[in-house]
């Protein structure tokens, strides 16, 4: 049974600074790993999308890592900005569904 | 183009009652997932449906039932409502196959059972 876990549960850094989220799962048979960010109240928007084959993906000041033998995922943020303040899901696809972690809150103070 | 559109956005509901829940895809997205998010926790996968058969189930009891229509649209039917039903119900569209294909959410409904 796949299980994902993220660390830190929640996260306080100030403006300017680099960051990294870290997301662990237990099966490696995985299709994808997909970063999403949901701000309060809302839907989750996608951030990056690694494929079982990949091993990073990047967006602007957004960076994945996959590792699939060790059964982890980094999210690098760069130079961190208020407005990323969110929580911050990784989820592992398998054949039709997505199991997530429990997220990572994170506040960036100005 | 329009994102994944659900709604209503906001229910409130009493114990017992039955709800029904709506989705409207990514236009050329076939495949329509339904997740459970309760407060403080990532998203439980619920259903799955494509080409308006389900093709996946998560671990819910029997009360909770979905379908998808010919235009690719999706309810999701709770009934007997419990107050652990009190969640955000979140809906996700993709192409077919999870493989390389992003899961697009739309901003959910808000169940409350009182």
């Amino acid at each position: 049974k796949q299980e994902v876990t993220q660390i830190p549960a929640a996260l306080s850094v100030p403006e300017g600074e680099n960051l990294v989220l870290n997301c662990s799962f237990t099966d490696s048979a995985i299709y994808n790993l997909q970063w999403f960010r949901q701000d309060p109240g809302k839907g989750l928007t996608s951030l990056l999308l690694i494929q079982s084959s990949q091993r990073e993906q990047t967006s602007g000041r957004l960076n994945a890592s996959l590792d699939k033998s060790s059964g982890r995922s980094t999210l690098y943020i760069a130079a961190s900005q208020p407005g990323d303040s969110a929580t911050y899901l990784c989820a592992a696809s398998g054949t039709y569904k997505y199991i997530f972690g429990t997220g990572t809150r994170l506040k960036v103070l100005a | 183009d329009a994102g994944v559109t659900q709604s209503p956005t906001h229910l409130i509901k009493t114990r017992g009652q039955q709800v029904t829940l709506r989705c409207s895809p990514i236009s050329g997205h076939k495949s329509v997932s339904w997740y459970q998010q309760v407060l403080g926790q990532g998203p439980q996968f619920i259903f799955q449906y494509y080409e308006k058969e389900e093709r996946g189930r998560g671990n819910f009891p029997d009360r909770f039932s979905a379908r998808q229509f010919p235009n690719y649209s999706s309810e999701l039917n709770v009934n007997a409502l419990l107050l652990g039903d009190s969640a955000l119900y979140l809906c996700a569209s993709s192409l077919p196959g999870l493989d390389g294909r992003t899961l697009h959410f739309g901003n959910g409904t808000r169940l409350t059972v009182t």
